[in-house]
């Protein structure tokens, strides 16, 4: 089954632990982004890839940070997180020609007390 | 760059009535237009597209939207919808030139179906 998978689906930490939320999907996708969810917000973007070993920042980078080593994982990492950051996430992929058709993972919901 | 407004946040409706969400749109260049779905506690779907061609387009569960370049418009419709219709609906749009894109959304309109 095609799918975008993210660890975990909660998370509750405190200010300044550092974190990692997962994300792999199996569709051989190019195109990988994260988001975060906030009432009255929408989606904004995080970060997003391309492909291997190439990513760029999106609406709302700072506080967080990727990597993209191998296709088919993108990794979220928040080195100090902040209760500001307290949202819920999502992972998203697509082939690198068809980025408006996006899968979507199911969701981390994090929040840093 | 583009910005996505979705004039409604909250769409209360009854079960088997019409329902709209609207949807406008600014961009200096051409745009890939996009509703997306979002059930409870789940991640979001592609719910329909437009790329090219008719202006109007429908997806497989009787939603349909039509694109209006002159109104700068996205507007979703159901002539009748269900208990299962209930969920958070967001417009989208990407530019046609950007391959290397980015999809702009908007705030989201809540849609609650009721008895």
């Amino acid at each position: 089954e095609a799918q975008v998978t993210q660890n975990p689906r909660y998370l509750i930490t405190v200010t300044g632990k550092k974190l990692t939320v997962t994300c792999s999907q199996n569709m051989n996708h190019e195109y990988m982004s994260w988001y975060r969810q906030d009432p009255g917000l929408g989606l904004r973007q995080i970060y997003y890839s391309m492909n291997v070993e190439v990513t760029d920042k999106g609406d709302v980078p700072e506080g967080y940070k990727v990597s993209r080593k191998e296709k088919r994982n993108f990794p979220l990492i928040l080195e100090s997180p902040s209760p500001n950051q307290t949202s819920l996430y999502f992972c998203a992929s697509s082939l690198r020609l068809k980025v408006g058709e996006q899968y979507f993972g199911p969701g981390t919901r994090l929040t840093v007390t | 760059a583009q910005s996505v407004t979705q004039l409604d946040s909250q769409v209360p409706v009854f079960e088997e009535a019409p329902v709209e969400l609207r949807c406008n749109y600014s961009s200096s260049v051409s745009v890939y237009l996009f509703w997306y779905v979002q059930y409870p506690n789940q991640g979001l779907q592609l719910l329909l597209k437009y790329l090219s061609g008719s202006t109007l387009v429908e997806s497989i569960n009787g939603f349909e939207a039509e694109f209006n370049k002159s109104q700068t418009s996205f507007h979703l419709r159901k002539p009748s919808v269900h208990i299962s219709d209930t969920a958070e609906y967001f417009c989208a749009v990407s530019m046609t030139t950007d391959s290397w894109g980015k999809l702009q959304f908007g705030a989201g309109t809540q849609v609650v179906v009721t008895p």
